[in-house]
């Protein structure tokens, strides 16, 4: 079966530091891979999105890598602030289909 | 400015009552969707409806309704809720140009209690 997997855990870093963020999938031949930002209660907001034929995206201080070998996103924040500091989704659709199913998200906590 | 907008934003209600969730974008959204998200589950798609008149389930439509009969609007129906229905919702919408791949576009969730 279709699978999307973030880690669970919530990743702890330093102020100024880069979190990186993974998202794997399994069963899926993925046109374009997306990555939402949620802080709590409130709705995803859109960050980068990245298609199959791309090796990585950058966006300011966002970083976002797709290797479709490997079956795995990356997802980088450098110079991390606390105002980082929430879930970050990622979601995954597959080639003709308009509809990404999303992965469970991982918690980010920048620390000053 | 470009937004989803659901309502209500809050709602405590008891087994049984009819309720309705409404959804509504201004961004001439063809796609539109439900979601529902539980702690340590994510988020789950209810329905969802490419355009007008055209709606289909998602993951966990058990116990929801939806319609589509204006392209701005999107509500969400519980006929007779549960308690298992008690969860955080999210409304959202996209263009459905296969061209880029459009990001959706959230509403602010709709925060359900069903005592």
């Amino acid at each position: 079966s279709q699978k999307i997997e973030q880690n669970s855990e919530a990743l702890n870093i330093q102020e100024g530091k880069t979190a990186t963020l993974t998202c794997n999938y399994t069963n899926y031949s993925p046109a374009y891979l997306q990555w939402y930002r949620q802080d709590p209660g409130r709705g995803p907001v859109f960050l980068l999105l990245i298609r199959e034929n791309e090796k990585e995206k950058r966006k300011e201080r966002l970083k976002v890598t797709f290797d479709t070998t490997l079956k795995q996103s990356l997802f980088h924040i450098t110079a991390s602030q606390p105002a980082d500091s929430a879930t970050y989704l990622c979601a995954l659709a597959s080639g003709g289909s308009y509809i990404p199913t999303f992965g469970r998200g991982t918690s980010l906590i920048v620390h000053p | 400015e470009a937004q989803v907008t659901q309502n209500p934003r809050y709602l405590i209600t008891v087994t049984g009552k009819k309720l309705t969730v409404t959804c509504s974008q201004n961004m001439n959204h063809e796609y539109m969707s439900w979601y529902r998200q539980d702690p340590g589950l994510g988020l789950r798609q209810i329905y969802y409806s490419m355009n007008v008149e055209v709606t289909d389930k998602g993951d966990v439509p058990e116990g929801y309704k939806v319609s589509r009969k204006e392209k701005r609007n999107f509500p969400l129906i519980l006929e007779s809720p549960s308690p298992n229905q008690t969860s955080l919702y999210f409304c959202a919408s996209k263009h459905t140009s296969a061209a880029s791949y459009n990001e959706q576009f959230f509403g602010p969730g709709t925060r359900l209690t069903v005592l």
